[in-house]
């Protein structure tokens, strides 16, 4: 079975600064990943996907993430953060085109300070 | 479009008895999965179903039973509560495999706590 490590369970970094979060998965076959985002008392929402092609996939507000065969990493990155990416991040893996297992990491907390 | 929604938002039970926390997937999505999160962790898969039939199972005892019904939607039963079912439980949907980009779309779960 698939498994994910984040290798930060906190983040701390000043608003506009850059930021990565680590993520590391391990699977003996091919994979779909993604990065979910969870605000407070709410669920999760997708960030970004990879599914197949270009290695580096781009959300609609600034992050990304690339998709790393050889070193079985998706760390996601964003040049310039802001006070309202203060978050919880979650990478998670599945199986192509089956979604009946999907696996979290533990989550990395982004607080993004003034 | 409506959403994947849950209810209750919350809940309060005692050791020892029975809870059922139900879930409305997304407008046509016909996959429901449900997922085990405590605090300061990532959500654990509980099971998935799809068409009325249980469609994979994570490291949960028998004691967590679910449902779907004709219109997709789903419920999550735990019977015998313990004091570490205290979580938030997520349900998530998702399109038919034909249309499947591996996504999955969650509610805002259901906060439950056992005394």
């Amino acid at each position: 079975a698939q498994s994910v490590t984040q290798l930060d369970s906190q983040v701390p970094v000043f608003e506009e600064a850059p930021v990565e979060l680590r993520c590391n998965y391990s699977s003996s076959v091919s994979v779909y990943l993604f990065w979910y985002v969870q605000y407070p008392n709410q669920g999760l929402q997708l960030l970004l996907k990879y599914l197949s092609g270009s290695t580096l996939v781009e959300s609609i507000n600034g992050f990304e993430a690339e998709f790393n065969k050889s070193q079985t990493s998706f760390h996601l990155r964003k040049p310039s953060v802001h006070i309202s990416d203060t978050a919880e991040y979650f990478c998670a893996v599945s199986r192509p085109y089956n979604n009946n297992d999907m696996r979290f990491g533990a989550g990395t907390r982004l607080t993004v300070k003034p | 479009e409506t959403g994947v929604t849950q209810s209750p938002t919350h809940l309060i039970k005692t050791r020892g008895q029975q809870v059922t926390l139900r879930c409305s997937s997304q407008s046509g999505h016909n996959t429901v999965s449900w997922y085990q999160q405590a605090l300061g962790q990532g959500p654990q898969f509980i099971f998935q179903y799809y068409r009325e039939e249980e469609n994979g199972r994570g490291n949960f005892p028998p004691r967590f039973s679910g449902l779907q019904f004709p219109n997709y939607s789903s419920e999550l039963n735990v019977n015998a509560l313990e004091l570490d079912d205290s979580a938030l439980y997520l349900c998530a949907s998702s399109l038919p495999t034909s249309e499947n980009t591996g996504e999955l779309f969650f509610g805002e779960g259901s906060r439950l706590t056992v005394l």
